[in-house]
C-alpha cells in the first residue's frame, strides 16, 4: 500500500519568503501531481511529474520528483498572499490511481 | 469545455438515511472516479470507473456505499444508511483516459446529524 507523507503539515510565511514543501512516497511511483484547494473548493492541478529528475515552474511555484528517493518537492519563491491555500502531493501506483498525502496548508502574511 | 459537474453542493441528513450524488464528467473522458475527502485530509479514492466497468472499488464500504456509471457517463454514488462517520466532502473526478491528469468536480458537502 502506497503511504504518503507531507512536510510541513501547516506552514505560515511571510510575503517575499522563500519555502520548500516535501513530500515522500513509500513505495515506487510512476508519476507525482501537485493540486491546490482553496478552501470550500475543488482541487486544481499545478503540475505532473512524470520522470526522475523532472522539473516545472510555473510562476513562484516549482516542483521537482527523485523517483530513487521517492520524495518531490514544491518550492515556493517569493510568496504572496494569493498563494495561500492548501497544497497535495499524490503520487500514483497501480491501475494509476493516486493516493493523496494530508496536505500541506499554506498561510501567507503580509 | 464545461468541467465536471456534481449535484447537490451541499446535502444535511440524518444519521440512517440514505443519500445519492450525481456527477457528469467533462464530455469524452472515459475514467470517472469517486473520492471522499474528510476535513483536514487528502481526498480518498472509494471507486475508479474506466467507462461504465469498475476498475477499483477496494476502498468502497459496500456494505452501504454503492455506485454506478450507466452508459459509461453520469454517475451516481449512493449511501444507504449514513452513519455519522460519513461526514466528508464527496469528490468527482474525470480523465480522459486512466493514466491522464484528472478534473475534480467542486463536490457534495455532506453533513450527517
Amino acid at each position: 500500500e502506497l503511504k504518503v507523507e507531507q512536510n510541513p503539515l501547516f506552514l505560515s510565511m511571510q510575503e517575499g519568503k522563500n519555502y520548500t514543501i516535501y513530500c515522500n512516497y513509500s513505495t515506487t511511483s510512476d508519476r507525482l501531481y501537485w493540486y491546490r484547494q482553496d478552501p470550500g473548493k475543488s482541487l486544481e492541478s499545478l503540475f505532473v511529474l512524470l520522470s526522475n529528475g523532472a522539473v516545472k515552474q510555473e510562476g513562484r511555484l516549482m516542483a521537482s520528483l527523485d523517483t530513487k528517493a521517492r520524495l518531490s518537492t514544491l518550492h515556493i519563491t517569493a510568496a504572496v498572499h494569493d498563494l495561500s491555500a492548501t497544497y497535495f502531493c499524490a503520487p500514483g501506483a497501480g491501475s494509476y490511481q493516486l493516493t493523496f498525502g494530508k496536505g500541506t496548508k499554506l498561510s501567507v502574511i503580509p | 469545455e464545461a468541467g465536471v459537474a456534481q449535484s447537490p453542493r451541499y446535502k444535511i441528513i440524518e444519521k440512517r438515511q440514505s443519500v445519492a450524488f450525481w456527477c457528469n464528467p467533462i464530455s469524452g473522458h472515459a475514467t470517472l472516479y469517486w473520492y471522499q475527502q474528510i476535513l483536514g485530509q487528502g481526498p480518498k479514492l472509494l471507486i475508479q470507473f474506466q467507462n461504465n466497468g469498475v476498475v477499483d472499488d477496494s476502498q468502497l464500504p459496500k456494505d452501504r456505499f454503492s455506485a454506478e456509471r450507466l452508459k459509461g457517463v453520469d454517475s451516481t454514488l449512493k449511501i444507504q444508511p449514513a452513519k455519522l462517520e460519513d461526514s466528508a466532502v464527496y469528490l468527482c473526478a474525470s480523465s480522459l483516459d486512466y493514466n491522464q491528469p484528472q478534473h475534480f468536480g467542486d463536490g457534495t458537502r455532506l453533513s450527517i446529524l
